[in-house]
């Protein structure tokens, strides 16, 4: 089967690291995804990764491991905009996105 | 330059009722997907087309149906709605059908 595996949800105090991971078993990958989503809108791309290693972006990092079928986002000097869904999605295939069920973030003043 | 569109925002039907959605991609991105998302989980493949032929279906009854028109634009149907299909309807495009999704605001469809 296909499954994507997240926590449900996260606690963090402003100006802190957290770290979301994502573990994954897909019959196919072409690549991982996170996306961002605030409560009521539509995701917003944050990170793609295809090989293994550390893709850095500003306060935001994703790291991919293909072998344990693992990924994390790293997320820096935590703001209050930060909280959010954060949302881990393997490209299975040519044509889909397989979702996890997202991480809730919160963060805390 | 717009991003991807939506419409309705939001749209109220009652169960037995058909619905269409519809979807604009950004300019010069050939595929759409289609996803549903229920509240507190994240977004269910249905459909996805690329260059107007339907390249991948999700696991959904044959109730629910697409299309893409020679402009890439593109429209989600649900026949015979259960109260169940109430969620919120994302549509995505991107440049192939593999590369960075950008989604649209979603179509918040309720059925009573």
């Amino acid at each position: 089967g296909q499954n994507i595996d997240q926590p449900t949800e996260m606690t963090a105090t402003e100006g802190a690291i957290v770290q979301i991971n994502c573990t994954y078993q897909t019959s196919g990958f072409n690549g991982l995804f996170w996306y961002q989503q605030h409560a009521g809108e539509a995701p917003t791309f944050l990170s793609y990764n295809v090989l293994d290693g550390l893709e850095e972006k500003g306060r935001f990092s994703s790291f991919l491991s293909r072998s344990k079928g693992y990924s994390y986002l790293l997320l820096k000097e935590l703001q209050m905009k930060d909280s959010a869904s954060y949302l881990c999605a393997v490209s299975s295939g040519t044509y889909k996105y397989i979702f996890g069920t997202g991480t809730r973030l919160k963060v805390l003043a | 330059d717009a991003g991807v569109t939506q419409s309705p925002t939001h749209l109220i039907k009652t169960r037995g009722q058909q619905v269409t959605l519809r979807c604009s991609p950004i300019s010069g991105h050939k595929s759409v997907s289609w996803y549903q998302q229920v509240l507190g989980q994240g977004p269910q493949f249905i459909f996805q087309y690329y260059e107007k032929e339907e390249r991948g279906r999700g696991n959904f009854p044959d109730r629910f149906s697409a299309r893409q028109f020679p402009n890439y634009s593109s429209e989600l149907n649900v026949n015979a709605l259960l109260l169940g299909d109430s969620a919120l309807y994302l549509c995505a495009s991107s440049l192939r059908g593999v590369s960075e999704a950008f989604f649209g605001q979603g179509t918040r469809l309720t059925v009573v």
